[in-house]
């Protein structure tokens, strides 16, 4: 069965450390990874995605994932965290049929 | 939000009736998503759209139909709303290509529907 979690309802930060917010993911054959990131009565904005090179991905915002094949991870990161980064993210993969599966989100609380 | 419209943004409406809820995008793109969104389950995928008048059914399909007549509208009708129906939906879009697996998905601002 395909299937991503995040194993954390909630990642606490103080603004300007380095925040991590964590995926594992269960697919068949390779993975398509994504993040996203919802901001208080908004749609998701899509930030990155990883698809095949490098395991270091960029994305908006300053945002950047590390895809790690061995551990099944893709966690999201960013060097220095903003107040204005506090917002739910949801990471997804696609599976082979082709449709987004998303985890349950992880809500980001940046503190001043 | 990428060119994509929802409307209505908020309904209240009581148990029985049917509900219409509408997705327009102005970007072209041939793929379109209906999801809810509720908490403790991310957004699950209720039906999506593979061009005009192809549909198919995702993983909480029942109680919900779809259709799309044209390419820029994908609509989504709760056949007659229950309490259970209660939820952020949200549309999204997708171009299609060659590499349609790689290509991310746009996602409206959304309706938030209660039931009462």
């Amino acid at each position: 069965a395909q299937s991503v979690a995040q194993p954390e309802d909630q990642v606490n930060v103080a603004e300007g450390n380095p925040l991590t917010v964590k995926c594992t993911y269960s697919v068949s054959g390779n993975p398509y990874l994504f993040w996203y990131v919802q901001y208080p009565n908004r749609g998701l904005q899509f930030l990155l995605k990883y698809i095949t090179g490098d395991n270091l991905v960029k994305g908006s915002y300053g945002f950047e994932a590390e895809f790690n094949k061995s551990q099944t991870s893709f966690h999201l990161k960013k060097p220095s965290a903003l107040v204005s980064d506090s917002a739910l993210y949801f990471c997804a993969v696609r599976s082979f049929t082709g449709k987004l599966i998303f985890g349950q989100g992880t809500t980001l609380q940046v503190k001043p | 939000d990428a060119g994509i419209t929802q409307s209505p943004r908020h309904k209240v409406t009581e148990t029985g009736t049917p509900v219409t809820l509408r997705c327009h995008q102005t970007e072209n793109h041939r793929y379109m998503y209906w999801y809810r969104q509720d908490p403790g389950h991310g957004l699950r995928l209720i039906h999506y759209s593979y061009g005009v008048k192809d549909t198919d059914k995702g993983e909480v399909s029942d109680g919900y139909s779809v259709s799309r007549s044209k390419t820029e509208d994908f609509l989504l009708t709760l056949e007659s709303a229950t309490s259970s129906q209660t939820s952020v939906y949200f549309c999204a879009i997708s171009e299609f290509s060659s590499g349609v697996f790689y290509n991310e998905q746009f996602f409206g601002p959304g309706t938030r529907l209660t039931v009462l």
